[in-house]
């Protein structure tokens, strides 16, 4: 079974603190995803990887970051975080770009920012 | 750019009635289509996808799902529901010249009456 794991299932921060979200996946695929998930607005993608070290900005890239060092792990980074940060957060995985192959996903990461 | 709407976000049903959960999208290309589920507490797994070829496409757990071109839509449809089809859908589509990068609806919350 594929298996993405995010490193908290619950997190409260501060406005101005630096947050760090994890996710790794155990299926060796080259694609990584990160998505925010707002009732009635769905699922939004911030930021992509599709190899180590390579990155691209999704919809909604303001106010976050990402790292890819290792091909099984995938950060998200909120420099600064604010209250309107506060949401779900999704990682997922999936084989290369290029084909309509399945994204994994993990349970998410419910951040609330006060 | 494409979007997609769901054009209901709560669906109330009665165990062991139909139910169908609607989905529009907009793309000037041509599209894959999917729609994933969001049981509570967990992230979300694919139910079903349309690539290319027949227009009806099954799933798991007794759904399917039909492309109509002329109409951009894909909507899901089960002829009878479980207590245990209680989550939340989410319709998404790919333009084929993007991978899979997803673009998803706003989702739709079934709720299954004993």
């Amino acid at each position: 079974d594929v298996k993405v794991t995010q490193s908290s299932r619950y997190l409260v921060k501060r406005t101005g603190e630096k947050v760090f979200l994890e996710c790794v996946q155990d299926m060796d695929h080259e694609n990584m995803f990160w998505y925010r998930q707002d009732p009635g607005l769905g699922l939004r993608l911030i930021y992509f990887s599709y190899d180590v070290k390579m990155k691209e900005k999704g919809d909604i890239p303001e106010g976050y970051s990402v790292s890819r060092e290792k091909k099984e792990r995938f950060s998200l980074i909120l420099e600064s975080a604010s209250t309107n940060q506060t949401s779900m957060y999704l990682c997922a995985s999936s084989k290369a770009l290029g084909a309509p192959y399945e994204q994994y996903f993990g349970p998410g990461t419910r951040l609330t920012v006060t | 750019a494409q979007s997609v709407t769901q054009l209901d976000s709560q669906v109330p049903v009665f165990e062991e009635a139909p139910v169908e959960l609607r989905c529009n999208y907009s793309s000037s290309v041509s599209v894959y289509l999917f729609w994933y589920v969001q049981y509570p507490n967990q992230g979300l797994q694919l139910l079903l996808k349309y690539l290319s070829g027949s227009t009806l496409v099954k799933g798991i757990n007794g759904f399917e799902a039909e492309f109509n071109k002329s109409q951009t839509s894909f909507h899901l449809r089960k002829p009878s529901v479980h207590i245990s089809d209680t989550a939340e859908y989410f319709c998404a589509v790919s333009r084929k010249a993007a991978g899979n990068k997803l673009t998803f609806g706003g989702g739709t919350r079934v709720l299954v009456k004993p």
